[in-house]
């Protein structure tokens, strides 16, 4: 089964502090891709990072970069700087790309809170 | 580029009644995707679409549920004799390929009395 488990439902950091949001998932598949999205209160969904999981090297967009250990099949997100702006649920979520399929499937949500 | 765009924002509908939604993707995405989100939980795939294909549909989607995607653009989903466990956010996104990361629109919120 293709699954993502978030294991910490909710966090509270203050502002300008680094933040590390823990993600696991289960596939068989070995060519696959992750994704950490954020869900602003009210607000769409955005696309934060992307991790190609043939790549070795951790992706890094911003404040906003990934520790992937395959072999644990780990893949936390790190805030660094942490803003105001950052409070948010973020979902941690992959594609298998089993049998070529695009389905997109979502871990539960973490509940971030960014205080000043 | 303005995005994806979901019809209506909000929806209230009484149990037994049919509702359906509308999304418009970003124009230059072929892929289009439905998913369904409840409250303290992450989306759940429903089904998706490449140009006007319908390329998979969850098995857990009862036969209550549809989706078209008639000219490959704009899509609609369809519930028929809703349920009060139909009450959920609706939510479509769009990409040039999944593998790239999906655009998401706002959702349609969906209440059943």
């Amino acid at each position: 089964a293709q699954t993502v488990t978030q294991s910490q439902p909710e966090m509270s950091v203050q502002e300008a502090e680094t933040v590390t949001l823990s993600c696991t998932y289960d596939t068989s598949e070995s060519n696959y891709y992750l994704f950490w999205y954020k869900q602003p209160p009210s607000r769409q969904m955005i696309l934060v990072i992307r991790q190609e999981a043939y790549k070795q090297q951790n992706a890094t967009e911003n404040r906003f970069s990934v520790n992937f250990q395959k072999a644990a099949k780990s893949f936390s997100l790190k805030i660094s700087d942490s803003q105001l702006g950052d409070t948010a649920m973020y979902f941690c979520a992959f594609i298998p790309f089993q049998g070529g399929s695009e389905k997109l499937v979502f871990g539960k949500g973490m509940k971030l809170t960014v205080n000043p | 580029d303005t995005g994806v765009s979901q019809n209506p924002r909000h929806k209230i509908t009484k149990r037994g009644q049919n509702v359906t939604f509308r999304c418009d993707p970003i124009s230059e995405h072929n892929r289009l995707y439905w998913y369904r989100q409840t409250l303290g939980q992450g989306p759940e795939f429903l089904t998706y679409f490449q140009n006007e294909a319908q390329l998979e549909k969850s098995r857990l989607l009862s036969d209550r549920f549809s989706a078209e995607r008639p000219k490959g653009s704009f899509s609609t989903l369809e519930i028929q004799r809703t349920e009060q466990g139909d009450s959920a956010m609706y939510l479509c996104a769009s990409s040039r390929g999944g593998t790239y990361g999906y655009t998401f629109g706002s959702g349609t919120r969906l209440t059943v009395v």
